[in-house]
């Protein structure tokens, strides 16, 4: 019961471009995306999130743009470095119950080429 | 310094043996988390807490069980009910709901069924 699709799967971009990741929900009444960072062997730590009150939000080289009429968003890496190679994941909370759950996209292998 | 902490970090299992993973954290997060990764999958969600002796079923739940009678810890164990249970397990911990805050991850433990 995939609720967020995330493409694509793996990504190779060369150092100083830009990387798009995109993810696309079903739910609409999902109120917050995250962005998940993961190097190998770690866990994941959050990056950047939005809220689906606004288009865009920026954060130094990392930008989410969202749109809601699409039910996407996406994560824009620009000036892409080596150090940004990492496993992207976008996620979004699922209530149930009165609790909720973050449910995750299938995740991005970004690999940056020097 | 505040964070998760999730023990063994590599682990060996026989099949058919039962196989618990630790998980603790000083956040004073009320909140816990157990997901599976697998390649190309995602983070699947197995159990979640909310509060102490209290947790429910995530979308994976079979072949897993859980305690929460800390607040800070939130053991997994793996049973041999479980049919494929190789795979990297996170632990994570957040204020309340996740919608409203970062969800923290443990460093994930590995477990190979041999």
């Amino acid at each position: 019961q995939q609720q967020v699709k995330q493409s694509p799967q793996s990504l190779i971009v060369q150092k100083g471009g830009i990387s798009i990741i995109n993810c696309a929900y079903e739910n609409t009444a999902f109120d917050y995306f995250p962005w998940y960072q993961q190097f190998p062997g770690k866990g994941p730590a959050l990056l950047i999130a939005i809220r689906p009150d606004v288009s865009e939000k920026k954060e130094g080289r990392f930008t989410i743009s969202f749109n809601k009429s699409a039910k996407q968003f996406s994560l824009h890496i620009m000036d892409s470095q080596p150090g940004d190679s990492a496993t992207y994941f976008c996620a979004a909370p699922r209530g149930i119950q009165g609790a909720q759950k973050l449910v995750f996209g299938q995740g991005t292998r970004l690999t940056i080429n020097p | 310094d505040g964070g998760i902490t999730q023990s063994p970090k590599y682990l060996f299992r026989k099949e058919g043996q039962n196989v618990t993973l630790s998980c603790e954290q000083n956040l004073n997060h009320d909140a816990m988390y157990w997901y599976r990764q697998d390649p190309g999958q995602g983070l699947r969600l197995i159990y979640y807490s909310q509060i102490v002796n209290d947790f429910q079923k995530g979308d994976i739940a079979e072949g897993y069980s859980v305690s929460r009678e800390k607040k800070e810890s939130f053991p997994l164990t793996v049973t041999s009910a479980q049919k494929n249970p190789t795979a990297f397990y996170l632990c994570a911990s957040t204020y309340g709901r996740p919608n409203t805050g970062e969800l923290f991850f443990g460093e994930g433990s590995r477990l190979t069924v041999l």
